[in-house]
């Protein structure tokens, strides 16, 4: 199993940027999955998750209207659309694949890295 | 939304020590809680899921409990491996929600 994160950099308050996270070595389309976030020396951070065909998809409250989460079964890639960035955004974002019917996350990306900064 | 309150925030402890790691749900979340092991500059590392469950992999030192409100993260005898920050996370409806964090540093 291989989550690889990318997309990441430095950006304006109120510009965007859309991270993906390609996966490999598992049948993705079977599996939901989520986008955790960690600010700098910071606590890990729930942002949202999408489940295995797209039917459904939850969001943190703070990101809920600006970020989108969807996902391409055909490429084996998730995404995160975030827009209108602020700088409480900067952090490390990490995709994570959720366990198979008892839940929790069980594979981790190495994240990759917003800075959301003038 | 639920809250999870973990405690202490920082854990100050020597090889070969046994310690606890606790986690408070704002109202009862059944048994869906994982715990988390995560080491400066890496992702999290599954330790614990479904309150009790180890991960495979996992060393046995580690064992999770609790059920409702409470749960309890043991690590049997401290090894230098172990010296990490360590969150757990609830999973039982959405928004889920990890505890603050407990950084189990060397006495």
């Amino acid at each position: 199993v291989q989550l690889v994160e990318s997309g990441g950099g430095v950006v304006q308050p109120g510009r965007s940027l859309r991270l993906s996270c390609a996966a490999s070595g598992f049948t993705f389309s079977t599996y939901v999955m989520h986008w955790v976030r960690q600010a700098p020396g910071k606590g890990l951070e729930w942002v949202a998750v999408i489940w295995y065909d797209g039917s459904n998809k939850y969001y943190a409250d703070s990101v809920k209207g600006r970020f989108t989460i969807s996902r391409d079964n055909s490429k084996n890639t998730l995404y995160l659309q975030t827009n209108s960035l602020r700088a409480e955004d900067t952090a490390m974002y990490y995709c994570a694949r959720e366990k198979s019917i008892v839940g929790a996350l069980d594979y981790w990306g190495q994240g990759t890295l917003v800075t959301v900064s003038s | 939304d639920i809250q999870m309150t973990q405690s202490p925030s920082t854990l100050s402890a020597s090889v070969g020590d046994r310690v606890t790691i606790t986690c408070r749900a704002s109202q009862s979340i059944s048994s869906w809680l994982a715990w988390y092991q995560q080491k400066p500059g890496k992702a999290p590392k599954l330790l614990i899921y479904k309150a009790s469950s180890l991960e495979s992999g996992v060393p046995s030192r580690f064992s999770g409990s609790g059920s409702g409100t409470e749960f309890t993260l043991t690590i049997s005898s401290l090894q230098p491996d172990d010296f990490a920050t360590y969150y757990c996370l609830h999973y039982n409806s959405y928004p889920w929600t990890f505890g603050q964090g407990t950084k189990v540093e060397i006495k």
